[in-house]
């Protein structure tokens, strides 16, 4: 079975800096998807970010990026030039690339993202 | 917008008393999902429909209970909460890779 562990619960990072939140999984299949979603309080859950693991190059949007490493299954976030709109719950989700739309997400635990003015 | 939306944001029912929550889309999108998220938790998946095609999860409790009645609407039941059932319960669409959330309904059993 596919796992996903998010070995950081709370993380701070400083307005203006960069932050990194780890990710990492465990699957035997080839192909998958990997995501990043951003659940601020009190407010809904959005995709951050999408990795495609048939892909090399590692994804960008905007300020937030990511470091795959597909060989050590992991599946990290970066967030530079934090604000304080980024303080929320981050969770990296798997999901099987085969069998369509009714793949279900696993996630992982959150890492809580604190920005301090 | 397209978009996810849950009716209503926050629901108060009795130990016991059967609620209703709702969940409509305008994306259009053949799969829609019923999660359960506890506090500071991941979210846990109850079940998801692909169409008319209803798929419950191995642990989901008897007590929830789910309805689509055309493509746009989908409604968790549950039939007699209990307060471990004190949650938020997110709704979210899907057609391809992503999975699109709404807002969520905090249910509370008193």
């Amino acid at each position: 079975a596919q796992t996903v562990t998010q070995s950081q619960p709370e993380m701070s990072v400083q307005e203006a800096e960069t932050v990194t939140l780890s990710c990492t999984y465990d699957t035997s299949e080839s192909d998958y998807y990997l995501f990043w979603y951003k659940q601020p309080p009190s407010r809904q859950m959005i995709l951050v970010i999408r990795q495609e693991a048939y892909k090399q190059q590692n994804a960008t949007e905007n300020r937030f990026s990511v470091n795959f490493q597909k060989a050590a299954k992991s599946f990290s976030l970066k967030i530079s030039d934090s604000q304080l709109g980024d303080a929320a719950m981050y969770f990296c989700a798997y999901r099987r690339g085969y069998g369509g739309a009714t793949n279900k997400l696993i996630f992982g635990t959150g890492t809580l993202l604190a920005v301090q003015p | 917008d397209a978009m996810v939306i849950q009716n209503p944001r926050y629901q108060v029912t009795q130990f016991g008393k059967p609620v209703t929550l709702s969940c409509s889309q305008t994306l259009n999108h053949n799969v829609m999902y019923w999660y359960q998220q506890k506090s500071s938790q991941a979210p846990k998946l109850l079940f998801h429909y692909y169409d008319k095609d209803f798929n419950n999860e191995a642990d989901t409790p008897d007590n929830f209970q789910s309805r689509r009645p055309n493509t746009s609407f989908c409604f968790l039941d549950i039939r007699s909460p209990g307060l471990g059932d004190a949650a938020m319960y997110l709704c979210a669409t899907s057609r391809a890779r992503e999975q699109f959330f709404g807002p969520g309904t905090r249910l509370t059993v008193l």
